[in-house]
């Protein structure tokens, strides 16, 4: 099955700063998606991309589907950005997800 | 209210004791998906349905039963539970007929083994 490993386990920012965040999997797939899971535990969709790039606000996301792997861009990150980042895939469209272990980010004031 | 209700929230039971775990969705999606979280791991599947008649094995399924009531109703049992099955548990939705498929996750159950 799929693998998905993502990187660096732990991240501490500043506010203010830029990161990016790294995703491999294994296989080609047909869905790769980026979750953040506040520190309330709730997990929240952030972007659906298997191939190109998105943005939304400070976030974008792209996925270059050829080499297998995604990178999430977090810019001028703030105290509310922190918590898990979960990248995940599937080789079906709306199929079952196979996580990746996380990202915890944790931007200080 | 939640899109994909999951109740309890937090739950303490003894080893051995039979627990069930129950999820909700008024998304009105077709497939279900439970998963367990634990520290470091990720999220791993349990179990997923993609219609009320399609129950189908994740990569952890072992300890653990489902049971797809309804189009929208999803349980998840442990039969006797163990230490070892402590862990924040997760419910989600999706719809393949959506451009980003709708994943949508339940608050979670945190549930603890003694």
């Amino acid at each position: 099955g799929i693998q998905v490993e993502q990187s660096p386990p732990d991240l501490i920012l500043q506010e203010g700063a830029n990161s990016t965040l790294r995703c491999n999997f294994s296989d080609s797939v047909n869905n790769l998606q980026w979750f953040h899971q506040n520190p309330w535990g709730q997990l929240i969709n952030l972007f659906y991309i298997p191939s190109g790039t998105k943005q939304n606000g400070r976030l974008s996301a792209t996925t270059v589907a050829t080499e297998r792997y995604s990178l999430l861009y977090i810019s001028s990150s703030q105290t509310t950005d922190s918590g898990v980042y979960f990248c995940a895939a599937s080789y079906n469209q709306g199929g079952k997800l196979i996580f990746g272990q996380g990202t915890e980010l944790s931007v200080k004031p | 209210d939640a899109d994909v209700t999951q109740t309890p929230r937090n739950r303490i039971t003894k080893t051995g004791k039979r627990i069930m775990l129950e999820c909700s969705q008024t998304k009105g999606h077709d497939r279900m998906y439970w998963y367990r979280q634990d520290p470091g791991l990720g999220l791993r599947l349990i179990y997923y349905s993609f219609d009320v008649k399609d129950i189908n094995k994740g990569e952890i399924s072992d300890g653990y039963s489902v049971s797809r009531q309804a189009q929208a109703k999803f349980s998840l049992s442990l039969e006797s539970a163990i230490p070892n099955q402590t862990a924040l548990y997760f419910c989600a939705t999706s719809d393949p007929g959506r451009q980003s498929y709708g994943y949508t996750f339940g608050s979670g159950t945190r549930l603890t083994v003694v």
